[in-house]
């Protein structure tokens, strides 16, 4: 099967930048999506990745090297709001090869 | 818009009791998906659907149908409840051409405990 792994958990500092990352096996996967988690919420999507590269959205890019199984969520100037869950999940040629990762909690600390 | 709306929120059910979980959405998307999320787990497809009248089976479907009547409605039943099946429920939707490509809006979740 595919295994999604990735950090259980992170801190970080507000106004710091943090790399998340997720590893992959490389079969059957054709991009990466980034959710983001709040406690006792639902996932938000923030990032969908399908070319290697590097996407920049506002303080969150995220990164994918499909030859290395590897992708990174990048945060900049963390705000305390940016505490959550953050999934990564491998997307595939069907509704079913979508298989989400344990997700890395991340805690900012003033 | 709406959205992905679930009811209920909560839910206690006792060992062996049944009951359906409701999802709905506005967004005329075609995939629909049921998903449960374990304390400090990741998300499990428990079923989805492409479409009104199509299910398929994800990752965990034991003790749970699913049936898919309309485009917008896509409830879960679960028949024999048991401990095992205590987690937080989470329904989700995409508008999808080619399948696992798409981005999935999530409903807020129904969080259910079985004693």
């Amino acid at each position: 099967g595919q295994n999604i792994d990735q950090p259980t958990e992170m801190t970080a500092t507000e106004g710091a930048i943090v790399q998340i990352n997720c590893t992959y096996q490389t079969s059957g996967f054709n991009g990466l999506f980034w959710y983001q988690q709040h406690a006792g919420e639902a996932p938000t999507f923030l990032s969908y990745n399908v070319l290697d590269g590097l996407e920049e959205k506002g303080r969150f890019s995220s990164f994918l090297s499909r030859s290395k199984g590897y992708s990174y969520l990048l945060l900049k100037e963390l705000q305390m709001k940016d505490s959550a869950s953050y999934l990564c999940a491998g997307g595939g040629s069907s509704a079913s090869k979508i298989i989400f990762g344990s997700g890395t909690r991340l805690s900012i600390r003033p | 818009n709406a959205g992905v709306t679930q009811t209920p929120k909560f839910r206690i059910l006792k060992i062996g009791q049944s009951m359906t979980l409701q999802c709905t959405q506005d967004m005329n998307h075609n995939y629909m998906y049921w998903y449960r999320q374990d304390p400090g787990m990741g998300l499990k497809l428990i079923y989805y659907s492409v479409g009104a009248g199509i299910t398929d089976k994800g990752e965990v479907p034991n003790g749970y149908n699913v049936s898919r009547s309309t485009t917008e409605d896509f409830p879960l039943r679960l028949e024999l409840a048991a401990p095992s099946q205590t987690s937080v429920y989470f329904c989700a939707s995409s508008y999808s051409r080619d399948g696992g490509s798409d981005t999935q809006y999530f409903g807020p979740g129904t969080r259910l405990t079985v004693l």
